[in-house]
Parts: structure tokens; sequence; C-alpha cells
């Protein structure tokens, strides 16, 4: 199973937004609803923040949206702050039966 | 309030065995599949498996399925993870996690560093 994805980095400046792509196939993103996306600070475990695509937990700012579109989900994170500074993994469903991205590190400039 | 704790770092030689705990609070232990992840030092994540406290049924990924043992006591709410085998691509850091639903690990572990050197 390969994994996800993502772009190496983005970044943006407060106030601005983000978007993440994560990049997978028909065999994982394109066939479940079941993508996720986790946020991990350094030296930190990672924190859920969207999972089945554009559902958020309780507690997390609805700065952070998911979406899905064929075999390419993507995470945006509107109205960037400076502890969004973050690296973040999107995970699918797949026949192993989890993949992860390859990752994505946010800096806000 | 939910938590899971999980043992401490440990330093292996290439071929031995490690097994990490991970002990569960603040929620019904059997209602909660349990999965695990992986992270090697600065590279990504990958899921390692996956045990249902409720009847100890396992899951593993493709890569450790043949090393690897997941167990359960439900008398402690902890959870058990033993690899064997060990080789130095499985240095990295191993997370438990809470799973709600497919891919939704709502609360996770601390980590657990193994080093796998000679």
């Amino acid at each position: 199973q390969s994994a996800l994805t993502q772009p190496p980095s983005a970044s943006g400046s407060p106030g601005q937004s983000v978007t993440i792509s994560c990049t997978g196939t028909s065999s994982d993103v394109g066939s479940y609803n079941y993508v996720s996306w986790y946020q991990q600070h350094p030296g930190k475990a990672p924190k859920l923040i969207i999972y089945e695509v554009t559902k958020r937990p309780s507690g997390v700012p609805d700065r952070f949206s998911g979406s899905k579109s064929g075999d390419t989900a993507s995470l945006t994170v509107s109205g960037l702050q400076a502890e969004d500074e973050a690296d973040y993994f999107c995970c699918s469903f797949a026949g192993d039966p989890y993949v992860f991205g390859t990752g994505t590190k946010v800096t806000v400039l | 309030q939910v938590r899971l704790v999980q043992s401490g770092a440990e330093v292996k030689m290439p071929g031995a065995s490690v097994r990490i705990s991970c002990t569960a609070s603040g929620y019904t232990f059997t209602n909660h599949y349990i999965q695990w992840v992986r992270q090697a030092p600065g590279q990504g994540l990958e899921w390692v498996g996956l045990i249902n406290p409720n009847d100890a049924g396992t899951y593993y990924g493709q890569r450790v399925q043949d090393r690897i043992t997941m167990t359960r006591d439900t008398s402690t709410s902890t959870i058990y993870m033993e690899l064997r085998g060990l080789r130095s691509e499985d240095t990295a850091t191993y997370y438990c996690a809470r799973c709600l639903g497919f891919g939704r690990m709502d609360y996770w572990g601390q980590g657990t560093l193994v080093t796998v050197s000679s």
C-alpha cells in the first residue's frame, strides 16, 4: 500500500488561507468517505482535526474544513493563526486497512 | 477524562523483541478499538495494527503482520503490542490511539520511542 501524496510544504500569512491536497487512488481516497486529517506539533502526538472527509471533532475550530473530489482530498485552514504551524497528515481507509499521507509542513509567515 | 498512557522508551538489539503497553482510563475500555501507529524519526505516520478490546480480535498491517502480536488485559484496561525480530527500520515512536470509527482516532497516547541498534 503506497502512502497518499501530499505537498511537502505550504505556507501563508496570518489571516490567510492555506489548502493542502492529499492524492490517493480509486482503492483508497476514491472509494471511501473515510478520510481524516491529523495535526502534529513537534514532539507531540497527532491530533484529529477532520474525520469522514468533512466532519470536525468537538473543540476543533471551524477554520479547519475538509473536502474530497475523486481520488483527492483537501484540508483548508482559513484565517491562519500562529498555532496552526505544524505538520498535517491525511489518512484514508483502504485495503490494509489504513494508509497515511506523506505529510505537509505548514508554516505561518 | 480519556487518557492513554504508554510505557517508557526502549533500546533493543537487532533480532530482539519489544513489548509496549498502553493503559486506558476515563471510558469503557471494551467499547472502542485501539489502533497502533508508528513514526520513524523525521518521517511520516504508518498504520501498524488494531485490536478490539472486547473480543481481542486483531488486524495487522502487511509490513509487520508476521512479527507482531497485540493482546489486552481487561482487568487493567491495558493493551500490549509485541514486535519480534526487530530491525533497524523498526526504530520509531509508537503511538496507541482510541478509535471511534473508520480513521477516527480521537485520543492518543504520548508515544513510546523504540530504538533498534547494535
